[in-house]
């Protein structure tokens, strides 16, 4: 139990063009969605949180204009990439945690993001 | 501030056991994971402590000690494909995981 899938993958697109990556909770309810970005040999670092039918709550120096998060069921959660630049080329991965306890975040595989 | 201190790499023989030392510094505490993350893709769950004391899974134990603000990971019986980095997340007083860069562990044959 506790799988959360995330698509696509990967994904190559153009600078000043948008991405949009699912986050899916498979067979538990997410009350509560995580979003971070990883670059290459760095620690994780949460961009946002996420709760059912509310905004998302950004961490300081993440551009909410920019990442929009929506947070629409209980089993997804989508982060868009808007006009994309090379900068924003890194491992973006989910994480969703069940509404019957606090602690344990599940994580998706993540996306791998190229921005050319 | 929030803080966590983990030797940044070590090396290990396979078949031989390694310990990975944690030291934390959060705001409250409401215990501590150890994830294993592989290059290249998402962490996966190792172990979650909340008491004092020793927690034991298969190859992989973890053990907690709150009021030193301590933790390891003791690996045994090392396999080739444990190479990975290893991350000690505690989880502050509002449920927040506090993520370092983790220790790159290299097995050797």
């Amino acid at each position: 139990g506790a799988v959360v899938s995330q698509h696509p993958s990967w994904v190559i697109c153009k600078s000043g063009t948008s991405v949009k990556i699912e986050c899916r909770s498979l067979d538990f309810q997410a009350t509560t969605m995580f979003w971070y970005r990883q670059f290459p040999k760095q620690s994780l670092m949460l961009m946002a949180t996420s709760n059912e039918g509310s905004k998302a709550t950004y961490e300081q120096g993440v551009e909410k204009d920019k990442f929009l998060i929506n947070h629409a069921s209980l089993t997804l959660s989508t982060l868009t990439v808007t006009s994309a630049h090379p900068e924003d080329s890194s491992f973006y991965i989910c994480s969703a945690r069940d509404g019957r306890d606090h602690y344990e975040q599940y994580f998706g595989p993540g996306t791998r993001l190229t921005v050319t | 501030g929030q803080n966590i201190d983990q030797p940044t790499e070590m090396t290990a023989t396979e078949g031989a056991i390694v310990q990975i030392n944690c030291t934390y510094q959060t705001s409250g505490f409401n215990g501590l994971f150890w994830y294993q993350q592989h290059a290249g893709e998402a962490p996966t769950f190792l172990s979650y402590n909340v008491l004092d004391g020793l927690e034991e899974k298969g190859r992989f134990s973890s053990f907690l000690s709150r009021s030193k603000g301590y933790s390891y990971l003791l690996l045994k019986e090392l396999q080739m494909k444990d190479s990975a980095s290893y991350l000690c997340v505690p989880m502050d007083s509002n449920y927040q995981l506090i993520w370092g860069a983790g220790t790159k562990l290299i097995i050797k044959p």
